[in-house]
């Protein structure tokens, strides 16, 4: 059964860079079926979408985030990781790493990790 | 702002039928995916597609389209469907993903 596991700090300086890595374990990242996202949700607040990657490198994101974010596999390790610049207090949020998979029927993620909370403060 | 529009919050009475729905000119070309999550919770995905329920979803959650809105209905709403749904697709573009700013459901 595949599954997915965000970690990195819990706490960030404003100004720092926020970095995460999502680890898959019970299936492979290289596979050629699936993208693989980052999706954050601030207390209290709705789901946004971050970006996704696939197991070749190529990346979409966010168009409000795409200053600031960089999304990487390593398909070695079956992980991939986000970084995110020059935070602030308003980047504060749950991010949660999810399969993601897209065809006739659309898109969908389908598999997520439980969730990471990640707090931008001082 | 979302390109994908959800009403805030919906009541329904248990046992009955409750319909959330999600607007965005995106869903005229793209199929809208929806989403359950409950507090403390990561989101669950509940409908895809057409009207696709992965494994484990009840058939009293079901999935329909018409012009630019996208809609999840609940027939025979049960304590246990109390929580937030989401709905996501493409946006305009098409190269890019969008949610909707969620609904919440209180089951009555």
């Amino acid at each position: 059964q595949l599954q997915l596991k965000e970690s990195g700090p819990g706490l960030v300086k404003p100004s720092e860079t926020l970095s995460l890595t999502c680890t898959v374990s019970g299936g492979s990242i290289s596979s050629s079926s699936y993208y693989w996202g980052w999706i954050r949700q601030p207390p209290g607040k709705g789901l946004e979408w971050i970006g996704i990657i696939y197991y070749s490198g190529s990346t979409y994101y966010n168009p409000s985030l795409k200053s600031r974010v960089t999304i990487s596999v390593d398909t070695s390790k079956n992980q991939f990781s986000l970084k995110l610049s020059s935070v602030t207090a308003a980047d504060t949020a749950v991010y949660y790493c999810a399969r993601h998979i897209t065809g006739d029927y659309g898109d969908a993620f389908d598999i997520w990790g439980q969730g990471t909370m990640v707090t931008v403060s001082s | 702002s979302s390109e994908l529009t959800q009403d805030p919050a919906v009541s329904v009475a248990l046992g009955q039928t409750v319909r959330i729905t999600c607007q965005g000119d995106s869903l005229r070309s793209y199929y809208a995916t929806w989403y359950q999550q409950k507090p403390g919770q990561a989101p669950v995905l509940v409908i895809y597609g057409k009207n696709n329920r992965p494994s484990g979803i009840p058939d009293r959650f079901s999935g329909s389209s018409s012009g630019n809105t996208a809609s999840l209905t609940i027939t025979g709403a049960q304590a246990e469907d109390e929580a937030g749904y989401y709905c996501n697709s493409r946006d305009s573009s098409g190269n890019h993903v969008v949610f909707g700013g969620g609904t919440k459901v209180t089951v009555l």
